[in-house]
């Protein structure tokens, strides 16, 4: 079974201002992981993902994520943040086992809140 | 080159009827996936499938909720006899092959409201 945590449900940042998403994980197995975006009203956007190679993984508008399995974690993070960020963030899990669903598990999402 | 499809985009339906939504995977792509997103709350799986073959439906309510996606035309979720606690967004995913790790794209959902 594998589970997603993401620690924040809202986070609130001043625009321009970096901003880190935590996500961490619970596999038994090796993972694939991803961030997905979903702006108001609207479906889910893949931002970035993990699935094997190097730990940092860069994805569209200027986001960036690192893989750290003694963690257990799959932090995003942005430099500087602009009012069109605002948005919900989910980390998700595969688990590779191929089996079941091979979909994804989802955390409860991270809300992120640009403030001008 | 169309996305996943999804429609109605917003659904009102009284308590008792039925909700039929309805999904059209990316061209190309043989597997659909359900998630269902309650408010506040993130993206549960609900079923997986592949041309005329339910291959999960661990997430799945065990009453008035099924599944299709037949040989011709979209996938379906039918809900019947719907209650208050059925209003939720639905969303519908594919991807070309089942291999864990390909990306699954997403629809932009279908709004049920149930009054």
């Amino acid at each position: 079974a594998q589970s997603v945590t993401q620690l924040d449900s809202q986070v609130p940042v001043f625009e321009e201002a970096p901003v880190e998403l935590r996500c961490n994980y619970s596999s038994s197995v090796s993972v694939y992981l991803f961030w997905y975006v979903q702006y108001p009203n609207q479906g889910l956007q893949l931002l970035l993902k993990y699935l094997s190679g190097s730990t940092l993984v860069k994805g569209i508008n200027g986001f960036e994520a690192e893989f750290n399995k003694s963690q257990t974690s799959f932090h995003l993070r942005k430099p500087s943040v602009h009012i069109s960020d605002t948005a919900e963030y989910f980390c998700a899990v595969s688990d590779g086992s191929g089996g079941g669903a091979d979909g994804l598990t989802f955390g409860k999402g991270t809300h992120l809140i640009i403030q001008p | 080159n169309a996305g996943v499809m999804q429609n109605p985009r917003h659904l009102v339906r009284r308590r008792g009827q039925e909700a039929r939504l309805r999904c059209s995977p990316m061209k190309g792509h043989s597997h659909v996936y359900w998630y269902r997103q309650l408010p506040e709350e993130g993206l549960k799986f609900m079923v997986y499938l592949q041309k005329e073959n339910i291959i999960d439906e661990s997430g799945m309510p065990k009453e008035r909720f099924s599944a299709e996606f037949p040989k011709e035309g979209p996938s379906i979720l039918r809900i019947q006899q719907v209650v208050r606690g059925d209003s939720a967004a639905y969303f519908c995913a594919s991807s070309p092959r089942q291999r864990s790790g390909n990306t699954i794209y997403f629809g932009e959902g279908s709004w049920l409201t149930v009054v």
